[in-house]
């Protein structure tokens, strides 16, 4: 099925250790981003891409790398997770200016 | 900068009833208006989109928003809810030329009575 493909729906990690979430997207998207959800702050941007191998921080990027090699990829690393890093996670792409983001299904990551 | 506020946190309606829930955004240009539907547990699903022409806009499910330009304000609109209404309810603005960002809201959860 087209669409947003997020890996994995739950993990728990223990303070400082590293992970990849993954991202991938069968509809040949351009624009790609992540966003973490928390209890009463709506949705955050993390980091964005506009391209392959164009990437952009957001609002919260401290603590997160991504990277783009290819359209339908865009993994997000945590590289020494931390309790505050707990949240929902969501990626989300699109064709092109404006004409709506399609999200995963996400990501509910607990750090202890 | 950009922001999006969604004065209501939550937001009680009986069923059958009408719905308004309310958009105001901060932006310097003439942005483009999301609004995105989340039921408990899942993503986020387009309801619809204003990006120019009509500032009166019809979605998915029965939902239309109005742009209102003089007042910063992108509410959405039901004439009739229905108990699978129940859900949260963000508002998003992304800017023309930098569409690889959205602001959200903070969100508003519906809540339907029978």
């Amino acid at each position: 099925n087209a669409g947003v493909t997020q890996t994995p729906k739950f993990q728990v990690l223990k303070t400082g250790q590293s992970m990849t979430l993954q991202c991938a997207q069968d509809m040949n998207h351009e624009y790609m981003s992540w966003y973490r959800q928390d209890p009463g702050m709506g949705l955050r941007l993390i980091h964005y891409s506009v391209g392959a191998g164009i990437t952009d921080q957001g609002e919260v990027p401290n603590g997160y790398n991504v990277s783009r090699s290819t359209t339908e990829d865009f993994p997000l690393r945590l590289l020494s997770a931390a309790p505050s890093q707990t949240s929902v996670y969501f990626c989300a792409s699109s064709y092109s200016e404006g004409p709506g983001y399609t999200f995963g299904s996400g990501t509910r990551l607990t750090v202890v | 900068a950009q922001s999006v506020t969604q004065p209501d946190i939550h937001i009680t309606v009986s069923e059958g009833a009408s719905l308004e829930l309310r958009c105001n955004y901060s932006y310097g240009a003439t942005p483009y208006l999301f609004w995105y539907v989340q039921s408990p547990g899942q993503g986020l699903q387009l309801l619809l989109k204003y990006f120019s022409g009509d500032t009166l806009v019809q979605g998915i499910k029965g939902f239309e928003a109005e742009f209102k330009r003089s007042q910063s304000s992108f509410n959405l609109r039901k004439p009739s809810v229905h108990w699978s209404d129940a859900a949260e309810y963000f508002c998003a603005v992304g800017a023309h030329g930098n569409t690889g960002k959205l602001i959200f809201g903070q969100g508003t959860t519906l809540q339907v009575k029978p």
